[in-house]
């Protein structure tokens, strides 16, 4: 299957800081990725769907001023957390749509421990 | 509203034991049902897409059948390493590639 990569896998930041989290597709190119948040031991919680070259749609409840995402080439997007709080603390995953066959391949996830 | 509801919230097996997790959908112009299985700690890795009711598909000791109202991920034989959460997700005709997930079935498999 496809691959999709994130970098960084873990991060530890104080709080107030800003974390870039990138997600590439590495094998195929993706117009639209997908921005996910996931809580210990519950699902997937979409955030936002990324669109290469234009704005990101945000989910009711995610504030596009606190969770920046960019989308500069078919084959990475960067999600970044600005001013982050130790609520922010959680694991983030993408993925990527492998289009010509519509299937949606994941990233491995970020770990982010917000002190 | 699309929605999809897994069963069992946990399941524990014996190795060896078969069983079958359950995905109910409820969308709109169903366009592909997936299943995921994710590790602790990992993103979930694709395990099948079915499109149509009346398609399975097979992998090692997973198979994945379609109706049109739900799913199912059977295991035959089940060994220790098939251990993990199972995602389904559906994808609706006006969902633009957006999944909807269900809440996931933690499988345990003990020897």
């Amino acid at each position: 299957g496809a691959v999709v990569s994130q970098h960084p896998s873990r991060v530890i930041c104080k709080s107030g800081t800003s974390v870039k989290i990138e997600c590439r597709s590495l094998d195929f190119q993706a117009t639209t990725m997908f921005w996910y948040r996931q809580f210990p031991k519950k699902s997937l919680m979409l955030m936002a769907t990324s669109n290469e070259g234009s704005k990101a749609t945000y989910e009711q409840g995610v504030e596009k001023d606190k969770f920046l995402i960019n989308h500069a080439s078919l084959t990475l997007s960067t999600l970044t957390v600005t001013s982050a709080h130790p609520e922010d603390s959680s694991f983030y995953i993408c993925s990527a749509v492998d289009s010509p066959y519509n299937e949606q391949f994941f990233g491995p996830g970020t770990r982010l421990t917000v002190l | 509203e699309d929605q999809v509801t897994q069963s069992p919230e946990a399941l524990r097996l014996q190795e060896g034991e078969s069983s079958s997790l359950n995905c109910s959908y409820t969308v709109s112009g169903l366009r592909g049902l997936f299943w995921y299985r994710q590790d602790p700690g990992k993103g979930p890795e694709f395990l099948f897409t079915l499109y149509s009711a009346g398609e399975e598909k097979e992998k090692e000791r997973l198979k994945a059948t379609l109706t049109k109202k739900e799913s199912f991920l059977h295991i035959t034989a089940p060994k220790p390493e098939d251990s993990a959460t199972y995602l389904c997700a559906a994808e609706g005709d006006n969902a633009g590639n957006m999944l909807t997930f269900g809440g996931g079935t933690r499988l345990m498999v003990k020897p």
